[in-house]
């Protein structure tokens, strides 16, 4: 079963342009990471955010959480070409156990 | 450059056939993770173990899946006897557990092909 739910499921944008993706959950978490992973490859990790924390900053990556909501966004300024790939929200709990959720596929047009 | 390895890449095998995958979890981490992702289903966690001991397997179908970490180097998932619905990426991710972060970090995948 899926905590995170991303919205939208598909996102196509041309380069220079801003990405913004949403996540929603549904239980209390520890903290909310983002993961991106390019065709046929594995997960790699983007950024976390702890549960006590309301944005954060990497790059260009900016990723909001609200607690109060369930829900978190991650915003990509400045994409190029190379951001295509899905993005996937999860939720950590206990022992680092991780919920992903279905993902957004991102696609940046030259 | 420290990743995690898996092995095979990928796996095409009959119906009925035993199937193993093999995973090298980044050294000094001490958390192991098997998860399956198809399009219908997405990304599903089967198993994980914190120093070497399973924690949580129910993910898992038990009557044909079996996860092991033999030693601390080597993480194997079995599936036997293999059906069709069994095809998918086959993903171990390692991690050092703390009491409330922990990212993970992905092997390639092993893709499996059930016909």
């Amino acid at each position: 079963s899926q905590q995170g739910e991303e919205d939208p499921q598909a996102l196509s944008i041309q380069e220079g342009e801003n990405a913004t993706m949403n996540c929603s959950y549904k239980t209390s978490i520890n903290n909310l990471q983002w993961y991106r992973q390019n065709s046929g490859r594995g997960l790699v990790h983007l950024i976390l955010i702890r549960s006590n924390e309301r944005e954060k900053h990497s790059g260009r990556l900016r990723v909001t959480l609200d607690t109060s909501k369930k829900s978190s966004s991650l915003l990509i300024t400045a994409s190029r070409a190379a951001d295509t790939a899905s993005y996937f929200c999860a939720t950590g709990g206990g022992y680092n156990k991780l919920i992903f959720g279905a993902g957004t596929r991102l696609a940046v047009h030259p | 450059d420290a990743r995690v390895t898996q092995t095979p890449r990928h796996k095409v095998t009959e119906m009925g056939q035993e199937v193993t995958m093999r995973c090298q979890p980044i050294l000094g981490h001490n958390t192991v993770f098997w998860y399956r992702q198809t399009m219908m289903q997405g990304l599903e966690l089967l198993a994980y173990f914190r120093n070497r001991a399973p924690l949580d397997d129910s993910g898992m179908p038990k009557d044909r899946f079996s996860a092991e970490m033999p030693d601390a180097t080597l993480a194997t998932l079995k599936i036997q006897p293999s059906e069709p619905r069994d095809s998918a990426v086959y993903f171990c991710a390692s991690g050092l557990v703390s009491t409330r972060d922990g990212e993970q970090y992905f092997g390639p995948g092993t893709r499996l092909t059930v016909t």
